[in-house]
């Protein structure tokens, strides 16, 4: 069975500052990878996603993430933070044909300093 | 594209009634859709698997016969909490996936409808 860890439940940076959130999972092979963002009260919404191919893939908002095999991680990053990036941002992990079931990491509140 | 809606947003109802939530894939067809159940400052936890015209699956220590899952188009899965009591109060989340190709590559994705809050009192 597959799982995700998200070592940082709260992460403070400055806007303007770079982020990198971090995002570690356990799949016997490689797995689709994606990146949500939660704003209070609403729905999720994709950041990025990763099946196979290039490594680093890029999304939303100037949001990128690099998979890294051998660490079996799939960082978040943003050059430049923005006050309006301020959310939950939740890593997930599926089986490619599972079905997509997927696994959510427990998120990483990010706040934004002004 | 791939957007879902979730109908309603809110609901408040009393202990003992059952309350009826709506998933719509507005501009693709989702065979297969989702359900989750999320509490405060915690993450999703998936409740059960909707696929159309067949019967729901329901993860571990969630009752089919409390949380009716139908999915009776390509468009449409509706859960329907009956007989909700206060602990049922939550946010639930829906998700209806999307597989064909996006952006010139084969896609498999999840793409959430934006929650239902429900208050049981």
């Amino acid at each position: 069975a597959q799982s995700v860890t998200q070592p940082d439940i709260h992460i403070t940076v400055s806007e303007g500052a770079s982020l990198e959130l971090r995002c570690n999972y356990s799949y016997g092979a490689t797995p689709y990878l994606f990146w949500y963002v939660q704003s209070p009260g609403q729905g999720l919404q994709l950041l990025l996603k990763y099946f196979s191919g290039d490594t680093l893939v890029q999304g939303i908002k100037g949001f990128e993430a690099e998979f890294k095999r051998s660490q079996s991680s799939f960082n978040l990053r943003k050059p430049s933070v923005h006050w309006s990036d301020a959310a939950e941002y939740f890593c997930a992990v599926g089986a490619p044909g599972g079905g997509n079931k997927l696994t959510f990491g427990t998120g990483t509140q990010l706040k934004v300093e002004l | 594209g791939a957007v879902v809606s979730q109908h309603p947003s809110r609901v408040i109802c009393k202990s003992g009634t059952s309350v009826k939530i709506e998933c719509r894939s507005l501009d693709f067809q989702a065979t297969t859709m989702f359900w989750y159940r999320q509490f405060p400052k915690q993450s999703l936890m998936l409740m059960a698997t909707s696929n159309e015209g067949s019967k729901a699956t329901y993860e571990q220590g969630v009752e089919k016969d409390k949380f009716l899952i139908n999915h009776a188009s390509l468009t449409l899965s509706t859960l329907t909490v009956t007989s909700a009591h206060p602990e049922d109060s939550s946010f639930y989340i829906c998700s209806a996936r999307f597989t064909g190709f996006g952006g010139g590559e084969s896609t498999d994705t999840q793409y959430f409808g934006p929650g239902t809050r429900l208050t049981v009192l």
